[in-house]
């Protein structure tokens, strides 16, 4: 079975620019979650999508936003990129039956993409 | 408010040595608590998972863990660390609206 797969896996942007990162999560799981990790902050949840809702969000700006698709397929995007946005985004997903159960903590996660804002 | 506090940022151990990262959660009710590791440029991989079935609860590669109410404490252990340990370590907690809320990191350095 294939994992959790990221793409680009790295990307350098100027600030002001908009970037879109892509995850496709391990076939037949449903929730993917999106997770910045810096040195400072550790690693921060953004948000967790569930059968193309969102299903939970972090406490990140409307410049950070993303979306899932039918085949479960997640993208985030970050537009007005400032320098504090340079980061491994981390996506994870797991195997969580319905929007309404409870999150097992079992996630799976990709290698990551890293941003670097200049 | 439910939280997670990794009480090292970087532990050093021998090679052969034990190996002890420690967490403490603050919670109003018994939590979901798990232990994750990241190794260099690479994603995160669970290790164990404690859902309020046994206290003492055993991952990979030979590390435990064990939950104590009433030290609000739920420490990784392993008896005799390898090389292949040296990564980054994350105490998880799920809070009560659902969230999973990672604690910063304890780097661990095995030492040849």
């Amino acid at each position: 079975k294939a994992g959790v797969t990221q793409t680009p896996r790295y990307l350098i942007k100027t600030r002001g620019q908009q970037v879109t990162l892509s995850c496709s999560p391990i076939s037949g799981h449903r929730s993917v979650s999106w997770y910045q990790q810096t040195p400072g902050q550790g690693l921060q949840f953004l948000f967790e999508y569930f059968s193309e809702t969102q299903r939970n969000k972090g406490n990140f700006p409307g410049r950070f936003s993303g979306r899932q698709f039918s085949n479960s397929r997640s993208e985030m995007n970050v537009s007005t990129l400032e320098l504090g946005d340079s980061a491994l985004y981390l996506c994870a997903s797991s195997p969580l039956v319905s929007s309404g159960g409870a999150n097992t903590g079992e996630l799976f996660f990709g290698e990551g993409s890293r941003l670097t804002v200049l | 408010a439910q939280s997670v506090t990794q009480l090292d940022s970087h532990v050093s151990v021998s090679e052969g040595t034990p190996v002890l990262l420690r967490c403490n959660y603050s919670s109003s009710y018994s939590p979901s608590l798990f232990w994750y590791v990241q190794h260099p440029n690479k994603g995160l991989q669970l290790l164990l998972k404690y859902t309020s079935a046994a206290t003492l609860v055993k991952g990979i590669n030979g590390f435990e863990a064990e939950f104590k109410k009433s030290e609000t404490s739920f420490h990784l252990t392993k008896p005799s660390a390898h090389m292949s340990d040296a990564a980054e370590y994350f105490c998880v907690v799920i809070m009560k609206d659902d969230k999973i809320i990672f604690g910063k990191g304890t780097r661990l350095h095995i030492l040849p």
